[in-house]
């Protein structure tokens, strides 16, 4: 089965750092770009990032770049998202996502199951 | 940027009736050597991950209802419930894929029953 696996849910206090984990199963990891989307209480879903496992190739949002880190460790299959100095601002759930076709960009077929990250 | 707007911002309708969904794209999405419009319609319940419905603009995903569909060219895009069910209640968001990113979605589409 294919399959996105998050890490749990994290309450941070402002300031503090974080790295948070999405971990693939079942597909050829490095082939597939992972996706990071955030949704603020009550909000929409906002594209932040992506990163192609294979060599790392990552890209930003305007609105997030300098702000997190998207990052992979496709030895473990695995892709992070990270804050050096996290904001209440920061409280959301957040997403990882695969695209549906091999090695390019395209739709989002595989989500992870979302982790909350409360800062307070 | 592009910029994806949806309307309505949310609708009810009566259990069975349809239902149709806009999104708009500030400039085209429309890849000219593939043919394909780079714009994808997702849904999203309270405490569940997005669901992809339609990529393409009009390909169904593997497993999605028939009453979901998706149409459209240039930049306005459509998705019709032919025959709503209380299982559809959600909200609904497109999003554009077109190269480079960022990936904008819509702001999304309440969609309750009547």
């Amino acid at each position: 089965e294919v399959q996105l696996v998050q890490s749990g849910a994290e309450l941070k206090k402002p300031g503090e750092s974080l790295k948070i984990s999405c971990k693939g199963s079942g597909y050829t990891f490095p082939k597939y770009w992972i996706a990071w989307v955030r949704q603020m209480p009550g909000k929409g879903l906002e594209w932040m990032g992506i990163i192609y496992p294979d060599d790392s190739d990552t890209r930003y949002s305007p609105s997030f770049q300098g702000q997190v880190t998207i990052s992979v460790d496709k030895s473990i299959n695995t892709a992070y998202l990270q804050w050096s100095r996290l904001k209440a601002s920061d409280t959301a759930i957040y997403y990882c996502a695969r695209p549906n076709m091999v090695s390019t960009l395209g739709a989002f077929d595989i989500w992870g199951q979302g982790t909350m990250v409360t800062v307070s | 940027d592009i910029v994806m707007t949806q309307s309505p911002d949310s609708l009810a309708v009566s259990l069975g009736e349809r239902a149709t969904i806009n999104c708009k794209s500030s400039q085209t999405i429309l890849s000219t050597s593939k043919n394909k419009h780079y714009l994808a319609w997702y849904q999203k319940k309270p405490g569940q991950p997005p669901k992809l419905l339609i990529y393409w603009a009009s390909t169904r995903e593997s497993g999605v209802p028939d009453r979901f569909s998706g149409s459209g060219s240039g930049t306005d895009f459509t998705l019709t419930i032919s025959s709503l069910q209380a299982e559809d209640v959600a909200i609904y968001y497109c999003q554009q894929y077109y190269s480079p990113p960022p990936w904008t979605f819509g702001q999304g589409t309440e969609v309750e029953i009547k």
